[in-house]
């Protein structure tokens, strides 16, 4: 069964003071991770798609990497308006409609 | 461009009531979905289509009838509404298997 686990369920950062989430999965055969913002309220905006170990993609202050076993995504000198939650999702390469399995997120607050 | 429009976005029902939850998307996307989010929990995928007259059950879907009639909408039934079904329910699409899903905004469903 694909597992999708992420840390910490809750983070609260000074405005400007770089962090990590991570993202830490169990796939059978991974054909794309995906992160995603969730404000309250509103439903999940996609930003990043990664499909292999070692592949970067950068957006902003947000930066995505991923290895076989996890995927981090990286604030850089973090803003208030960066406060939101932030729920990563794999996608199996296997079967028709290829599943998506979705973690149940980390809520970023970040302090002016 | 609406995207992804789901309504209503409130609604309190009694249990053992019916209702629909209507989700409509304007990007031609054949690929849709049905996904209930819950506290402590990711999204879990009720019911999915991946094109008009074509849909299948996902890991939830009991309780649940969905129809795909047109490559628009893709409304979700509740049958008989329970206390358990008490949740945020988001309709998504994507154009292709491979690529992310645009989400809408939610439904926010109380049974009493």
């Amino acid at each position: 069964e694909d597992q999708v686990t992420q840390s910490p369920e809750a983070l609260r950062l000074q405005e400007g003071e770089s962090s990590s989430l991570n993202c830490s999965y169990t796939v059978s055969g991974l054909r794309g991770l995906f992160w995603y913002r969730q404000d309250p309220g509103k439903g999940p905006e996609f930003l990043f798609t990664l499909y292999s170990a070692g592949e970067e993609k950068e957006k902003e202050r947000l930066k995505a990497t991923l290895t076989k076993k996890e995927s981090f995504l990286h604030i850089t000198a973090p803003k208030p308006e960066d406060s939101a939650t932030y729920l990563c999702a794999v996608q199996a390469a296997s079967g028709g409609y290829q599943k998506v399995t979705f973690g149940i997120g980390t809520k970023l607050q970040v302090i002016p | 461009n609406a995207g992804v429009t789901q309504t209503p976005k409130f609604q309190v029902l009694k249990t053992g009531q019916s209702m629909t939850l209507q989700c409509a998307q304007d990007m031609n996307h054949e690929y849709m979905s049905w996904y209930r989010q819950d506290p402590g929990m990711g999204l879990r995928l009720i019911h999915y289509s991946v094109g008009a007259g074509i849909t299948d059950q996902g890991e939830v879907p009991n309780g649940y009838n969905v129809s795909r009639s047109t490559t628009e909408d893709f409304p979700l039934r509740l049958l008989s509404a329970a206390p358990s079904q008490t949740s945020v329910y988001f309709c998504a699409s994507r154009a292709e298997v491979h690529q992310p899903q645009h989400f809408g905004d939610g439904t926010r469903l109380s049974i009493l």
